[in-house]
């Protein structure tokens, strides 16, 4: 059972290049998010999409893009990378949203540098 | 303004020990939940707690909701190694049509052998 899939698992890039970061989930569930984990911070809340064909900002959108791509997949984009974007991103999915007893299912991350 | 405080933030105890770690806010929740994270891996969902005074256990974590749904803890039995890691808790919140998590900042658990 591969639940929730991400890649890379590690990244570093330089300030400005761009890349995706690719999430991808077999469970069958509509909805779909990207959180971003800092020390001392938690986790936020980026993006997320609550069923194919749609997405909204979360907490911390600025600097990223974001495409539901099927049910499936919901990828991350960093169009000019900033050091401040330096994290580790995780992907998560739950069968709903709007019903506030659903549980997400998370990926393993992936830890980004940005030099 | 966190919407969820966690305490204590940094716990490191002896195996066998108890512990209890909590989860509170000024706003009422209609459920939280508690994720278990290890290094290196995403957060795994422990628990959801629904009713006011509601208790859940597993093994040998409990997890209390408060009454009036605006807090929640964690005690933990004879602590083992195994145990050791990040503890969140989280709570739905409603923003436009749907529903989003916002979580607390952790409680980053040491269980020495």
């Amino acid at each position: 059972n591969a639940g929730v899939t991400q890649t890379p698992k590690f990244q570093v890039l330089k300030t400005g290049q761009s890349m995706t970061l690719q999430c991808a989930q077999d469970m069958n569930h509509n909805s779909m998010y990207w959180y971003r984990q800092d020390p001392g911070m938690g986790l936020r809340l980026i993006y997320y999409s609550a069923s194919e064909g749609t997405t909204d900002k979360g907490e911390v959108p600025n600097g990223y893009n974001v495409s539901r791509l099927n049910k499936r997949e919901f990828s991350l984009r960093l169009e000019s990378a900033a050091p401040s974007q330096t994290s580790v991103y995780f992907c998560a999915s739950s069968a709903l949203t709007g019903y506030s007893n659903q549980p997400q299912h998370f990926g393993d991350g992936t830890r980004l540098s940005i030099l | 303004t966190q919407l969820l405080e966690q305490s204590p933030q940094f716990l490191s105890i002896q195996e066998g020990e108890n512990l209890t770690v909590y989860c509170n806010s000024s706003s009422v929740f209609s459920s939280l939940q508690w994720y278990r994270q290890e290094p290196g891996e995403g957060p795994v969902l422990l628990v959801t707690v629904v009713t006011g005074g509601e208790v859940k256990k597993l093994k040998r974590l409990t997890f209390q909701f408060g009454d009036a749904r605006k807090d929640s803890s964690l005690h933990i039995t004879a602590a083992q190694p195994g145990d050791t890691g990040l503890y969140l808790c989280a709570g739905p919140r409603k923003v436009g049509a749907n529903s989003k998590l916002t979580f607390g900042k952790g409680i980053t658990l040491s269980v020495r052998p």
